[in-house]
C-alpha cells in the first residue's frame, strides 16, 4: 500500500548541532511534500514544502532535500535550538486529479539537549 | 492562534454519551478536514468537505457523524464511542481540497471512559 514513513522514531541532538530527519515515501506520483512540526498540545504547523520538480529548498535554518530516485525526503535543521524540540512529520500529496489528499508519515520526535 | 479554532480542547465522555466537536475557520478556505491522531500512529484522515459537500469518508465508523453547515464550520458528532476512539482529533482547512495550504487547529483531546 502507499505510505510515507520516517526512518527513526526519536532523535536526540545537542543544542547548536545540526539535525537531520529522514523520510521515505512510496508513491512516485506524489508531486508535493511538506514537513510539519507538532509541539505538545498543538496541531501540526507547516515548516517547509517542496515540489517534485525541485531537489532542494531552503528556509530560515531549515532545508528540505528531495531525492526522487530513491523516494527520500529529509529535513535539515541548522543550529538546533531547544525550541525545535517537537515531533516532525513528513507528508506527501498526490495531484488533485488523483485524490489530492495529504498522507502523513509516522513522525520523529526531536529532543534537543542543552 | 492558527486561524482554525477547535472546541472543546479536552473532552471526557462515557460510552453512552453524545457529544460534538466543533471547528471554525475564518481564513476564507473552502475545504475542511477531520483527522484522528492516536499515539505513535500517523495522522489518519477521516472526512473531507469541499465547498460544504462531503467528498471523502475514509471508512469511518458510523458512530462518528460529520456536519458542515457552511465553509467556515465543521462539526463531528460522537455517539456510543469505544475506549479505542480516545485520541486527538484535529481539524484542518485549506483553500480547496488538496494537499496545499493546510492550516491545522490545536485539536480536541478526547478520552472515552
Amino acid at each position: 500500500g502507499e505510505s510515507v514513513g520516517l526512518h527513526l522514531p526519536t532523535l536526540s541532538v545537542q543544542e547548536g548541532d545540526n539535525s537531520i530527519i529522514n523520510c521515505a515515501y512510496s508513491n512516485s506520483a506524489s508531486d508535493y511534500f511538506i514537513w510539519y512540526k507538532q509541539e505538545s498540545g498543538k496541531g501540526p504547523q507547516f515548516i517547509i514544502d517542496i515540489r517534485s520538480n525541485m531537489d532542494k529548498r531552503q528556509g530560515q535554518r531549515v532545508t528540505v532535500l528531495l531525492n526522487k530516485t530513491v523516494k527520500h525526503l529529509s529535513l535539515q535543521i541548522a543550529a538546533t535550538q531547544p525550541g525545535d524540540s517537537a515531533v516532525y512529520f513528513c507528508a506527501e500529496t498526490k495531484p488533485y486529479n488523483q485524490g489530492g489528499k495529504l498522507i502523513f508519515g509516522q513522525g520523529t520526535e526531536l529532543s534537543v539537549k542543552p | 492562534e492558527t486561524g482554525v479554532t477547535q472546541t472543546p480542547r479536552h473532552l471526557v465522555m462515557g460510552m453512552t454519551n453524545k457529544k460534538s466537536l466543533k471547528c471554525e475557520q475564518h481564513l476564507g478556505h473552502n475545504a475542511m478536514y477531520w483527522y484522528k491522531q492516536s499515539a505513535k500512529k500517523p495522522l489518519e484522515l477521516m472526512f473531507v468537505y469541499n465547498f460544504k459537500e462531503q467528498t471523502e469518508n475514509n471508512s469511518v465508523p458510523s458512530r462518528f457523524s460529520p456536519e458542515c453547515p457552511n465553509s467556515s464550520h465543521l462539526f463531528l458528532h460522537l455517539h456510543t464511542l469505544q475506549p479505542e476512539d480516545s485520541a486527538l482529533y484535529l481539524c484542518a482547512s485549506s483553500p480547496r481540497q488538496g494537499g496545499y495550504g493546510y492550516t491545522f487547529g490545536s485539536g480536541t483531546r478526547l478520552t472515552v471512559v
